[in-house]
């Protein structure tokens, strides 16, 4: 099966900092890559869609000066969160797009959980 | 807009008790129809993918089929292991996008 991994898995930080979630597709390349933020026994929320070498497309709602992404690489993407408040402390999850038969597939990341005290 | 309700809420099985997940949808143009699970912490987890009416797919206790209208996730004599969320997502357009439902959580009991 396809494998994407996060870093970190979990992450504390005071509120005003930036922090950074790497998410890479580590057996295959992925031209896209989505990010989506996870509240306690809640679905997934699609925030954005990380395309390689191109500007990431926000959902509506999503501030895009506060979270930063880049997908320099075929199997890296980044989200930055930047001057993180208490309010931002979710589990945030990547997946990666795979090619596979009729359609495309969407594979998760393992997530990563941010605090912000 | 793509619409995705997934029923019951939580379902709460004694071990060996089959029974089915629904999921219920409205899309223009469906892509694929997906089915993932997810457990406390963690990224969900791929288990099928569903293209067009009539199709099934199974993986070990799990069978999953779909309707023009809905599918379903049947899981047979399932295990405590199995206690997980189900997510069901559909893909309408061209561009990847998933639209999810609110997932079942199913508790299966010893």
């Amino acid at each position: 099966g396809a494998v994407v991994s996060q870093h970190p898995s979990w992450v504390i930080c005071k509120s005003g900092t930036s922090v950074k979630i790497e998410c890479r597709s580590l057996d295959f390349q992925a031209t896209t890559m989505f990010w989506y933020r996870q509240f306690p026994k809640q679905s997934l929320m699609l925030m954005a869609t990380s395309n390689e070498g191109s500007k990431a497309t926000y959902e509506q709602g999503v501030e895009k000066d506060k979270f930063l992404i880049n997908h320099a690489s075929l199997t890296l993407s980044t989200l930055t969160v930047t001057s993180a408040h208490p309010e931002d402390s979710s589990f945030y999850i990547c997946s990666a797009v795979r090619p596979t038969g009729l359609t495309d597939t969407q594979y998760f990341g393992p997530g990563t959980r941010l605090t912000v005290l | 807009e793509d619409q995705v309700t997934q029923s019951p809420e939580a379902l709460r099985l004694q071990e060996g008790e089959s029974s089915s997940l629904n999921c219920s949808y409205t899309v223009s143009g469906l892509r694929g129809l997906f089915w993932y699970r997810q457990d406390p912490g963690k990224g969900p987890e791929f288990l099928f993918t569903l293209y067009s009416a009539g199709e099934e797919k199974e993986k070990e206790r799990l069978k999953a089929t779909l309707t023009k209208k809905e599918s379903f996730l049947h899981i047979t004599a399932p295990k405590p292991e199995d206690s997980a969320t189900y997510l069901c997502a559909v893909e309408g357009g061209s561009n990847y996008k998933l639209t999810f439902g609110k997932g079942t959580l199913l508790t299966v009991n010893p």
